[in-house]
């Protein structure tokens, strides 16, 4: 399995819900990456956990909450956001086996706020 | 943040040419990654290139690792309708660390 699997592709919401983003990989990646992509720009590190562990806050606002249950998964958790925090949102993982560092992302959720 | 200078910025070319796309940097890298992104998808990883002065090939692209670990190119030779999409390099000091990305290059291949 060499893929890193993003739920869901949509997500609308209104600046007073709750949601999560879930990503998940099985190729035994130990440093994982949330990343935010607004049209025909770059990607933008959030977030970087390794070996489970916080290790790169970006200066994110705090409405942006990570969390990772464990080496598989990395959330994303969103409260109060706002209609500037709509873009396409990017998990990533990578490895350290050898020199193949396999730094591969997922397909992104696509988020709207409204 | 840190960027790559990446150049051109987009490219129109017709079926079967090919295309050459360059990226530079004032700070060194140990990893170049070249990256292709559909419109709505995640970036997909085409070439990844780990050692200075290393050329590696990818069907029909060739990409190079700058002697000075400053730089990067990529090749598409005889390109087709499917190459058209954004491509990003990116530079990578080591694994847990951010990837620091190029601008991009926008390619329009007219059939």
């Amino acid at each position: 399995d060499t893929e890193v699997t993003q739920t869901p592709k949509h997500l609308v919401m209104g600046m007073t819900n709750k949601k999560s983003l879930k990503c998940e990989q099985h190729m035994g990646h130990r440093a994982m990456y949330w990343y935010k992509q607004k049209a025909k720009k770059p990607p933008e590190l959030m977030f970087v956990y390794s070996y489970e562990k916080l290790s790169i806050n970006e200066s994110v606002p705090s409405r942006f909450s990570p969390e990772c249950p464990n080496s598989s998964l990395l959330n994303l958790h969103l409260h109060a956001l706002q209609p500037e925090d709509s873009a396409l949102y990017l998990c990533a993982s990578s490895g350290r086996t050898g020199a193949d560092y396999g730094y591969t992302f997922g397909s992104g959720t696509r988020l709207t706020v409204v | 943040g840190q960027q790559l200078n990446q150049s051109p910025q987009s490219m129109f070319i017709q079926e079967g040419e090919d295309v050459s796309m360059n990226c530079t940097s004032s700070s060194i890298f140990n990893t170049w990654l070249w990256y292709k992104q559909d419109p709505g998808e995640g970036p997909v990883l085409l070439i990844a290139l780990y050692k200075a002065g290393e050329l590696t090939s990818n069907g029909r692209l060739t990409a190079q690792f700058g002697i000075t670990r400053k730089d990067s190119f990529l090749n598409i030779s005889a390109s087709i309708p499917s190459d058209v999409g954004i491509y990003f390099c990116a530079g990578l000091w080591t694994s847990g660390s951010r990837l620091t990305f190029g601008e991009g290059t926008q390619l329009t291949v007219n059939p």
